[in-house]
């Protein structure tokens, strides 16, 4: 079982609606989480940091973390073409050297 | 966002040539760079841990002396891919640490081996 499961899509929604993507992982001792968008051939994106459960939002994009249920969820509103992407989950402990364990990263598709 | 540079973003060379790859904080210092390759599809796949004024941990499988690590200042890390192969042709992306723990990654070198 991989420390980080995340559902490889595709993801497919029509143009405003709500994109939800979520991670579940295995080790509590993960610190911080982060979302990361990844156009094709380009290097990833940080989209938020976050270190304790509850939500924070920035814009269109709403992230959540559950951490008793091992669990973060990215909600992105009035999606649009231009989020089509891979998006890919990551967290660390300071412990680890603050490596990033990454999920393997849904894509999605917003159709016009 | 912090910024994160690479150069070159991309890379044709010969089987048997050395290929480096500069990767520099821009707009902060970073004690922490991290290399990593991602095939076509594929998640990133971390290759080593650079360390400013120590040497880089390697991640297990890669060859140290294949990647070579040089993380001379706290805006700078490269890495030199050595007797380079077609093998080795893939897409290197560096990431920077800040010191609020948030990496952010530069937009990566395409390496083609001929």
């Amino acid at each position: 079982q991989k420390e980080v499961e995340q559902d490889p899509g595709p993801l497919s929604v029509p143009e405003g609606a709500i994109v939800s993507l979520n991670c579940t992982y295995s080790n509590s001792a993960f610190q911080y989480f982060m979302w990361y968008r990844q156009y094709s051939r380009k290097g990833p994106e940080l989209l938020m940091y976050t270190y304790s459960s509850g939500n924070k939002e920035d814009g269109r994009f709403t992230a959540q973390v559950d951490k008793s249920s091992k669990y973060i969820s990215l909600f992105i509103r009035d999606s649009q073409p231009s989020d089509s992407a891979t998006y890919l989950c990551a967290m660390i402990t300071e412990a680890a050297g603050n490596k990033l364990t990454f999920g393997g990263g849904t894509r999605v598709l917003v159709k016009p | 966002g912090a910024v994160v540079s690479q150069h070159p973003s991309r890379v044709i060379c010969k089987s048997g040539t050395s290929v480096k790859i500069e990767c520099r904080s821009l707009d902060f210092q970073a004690t922490t760079m991290f290399w990593y390759r991602q095939f076509p599809k594929q998640s990133l796949m971390l290759m080593a841990t650079s360390n400013e004024g120590s040497k880089a941990t390697y991640e297990q499988g890669v060859e140290k002396d294949k990647f070579l690590i040089n993380h001379a200042s706290l805006t700078l890390s490269t890495l030199t891919v050595t007797s380079a192969h077609p093998e080795d042709s893939s897409f290197y992306i560096c990431s920077a640490l800040t010191s609020k723990n948030e990496q952010f990654f530069g937009p990566g070198t395409r390496l083609t081996v001929l």
